[in-house]
């Protein structure tokens, strides 16, 4: 299947920092691309779509100022959590659409484990 | 409506058995079910998926059993390995693979 790298694996932070984590889509463009939010032995929660160069849509009771997207080419979409809050400790993972003709697949990259300090 | 219900929440099976994992879903303008496979610390990998055209649809092991009239879909694991102890999540959608909505994982363990 196709590869999508999430960097970094894991990353630990002060509150009040502001942190990016990178999606990418190695082996095929992707012109849309998910952001997830899980916490432990629960389940995906859809944070937000981002479109290749325009605004991501948020779902309902995400903070888009919090979490910053931008895809700003079809293989790089970034989540950046702003001011950083130990409530927002998480395992982020993102996920990119791989289009062939009519055919759809979504693959995820190996996820972020968020610890804010 | 949005909702799929997966069940077992966890589920213990020796080597060689057959776990089955349940999914339900109320939308019937969903029409793409994958299953995604997830690890401890890593993100889910696609399985397998089925389209509501066919009953069901085999991958190695992995086999989803598709009951449209019943709006539920099922995983069946052939000859499971301790390596398939991780959790599963179903998941549907609309048009593609594009906004899935997701089960809430069953925790599968298979004991040597």
């Amino acid at each position: 299947g196709a590869v999508v790298s999430q960097h970094p694996s894991r990353v630990i932070c002060k509150s009040g920092t502001s942190v990016k984590i990178e999606c990418r889509s190695l082996d095929f463009q992707a012109t849309t691309m998910f952001w997830y939010r899980q916490f432990p032995k629960q389940s995906l929660m859809l944070m937000a779509t981002s479109n290749e160069g325009s605004k991501a849509t948020y779902e309902q009771g995400v903070e888009k100022d919090k979490f910053l997207i931008n895809h700003a080419s079809l293989t790089l979409s970034t989540l950046t959590v702003t001011s950083a809050h130990p409530e927002d400790s998480s395992f982020y993972i993102c996920s990119a659409l791989d289009r062939v003709g009519t055919n759809e697949k979504l693959f995820f990259g190996s996820g972020t484990q968020l610890s804010v300090l | 409506q949005q909702q799929v219900k997966q069940s077992p929440q966890s589920l213990i099976v020796q080597k060689g058995g057959i776990p089955i994992i349940n999914c339900a879903y109320e939308n019937t303008a969903f029409d793409y079910f994958p299953w995604y496979q997830q690890f401890p610390g890593k993100g889910p990998a696609l399985l397998i998926a089925i389209r509501p055209d066919v009953s069901e649809k085999k991958e190695g092991r992995f086999t989803i059993s598709f009951n449209k009239s019943a709006k539920q879909f099922s995983l069946h694991i052939m000859d499971s390995q301790p390596g398939d102890s991780a959790t599963y999540f179903c998941a549907a959608g609309q048009g593609g693979a594009q906004k899935l909505v997701f089960g809430q994982g069953t925790r599968l363990t298979i004991n040597p």
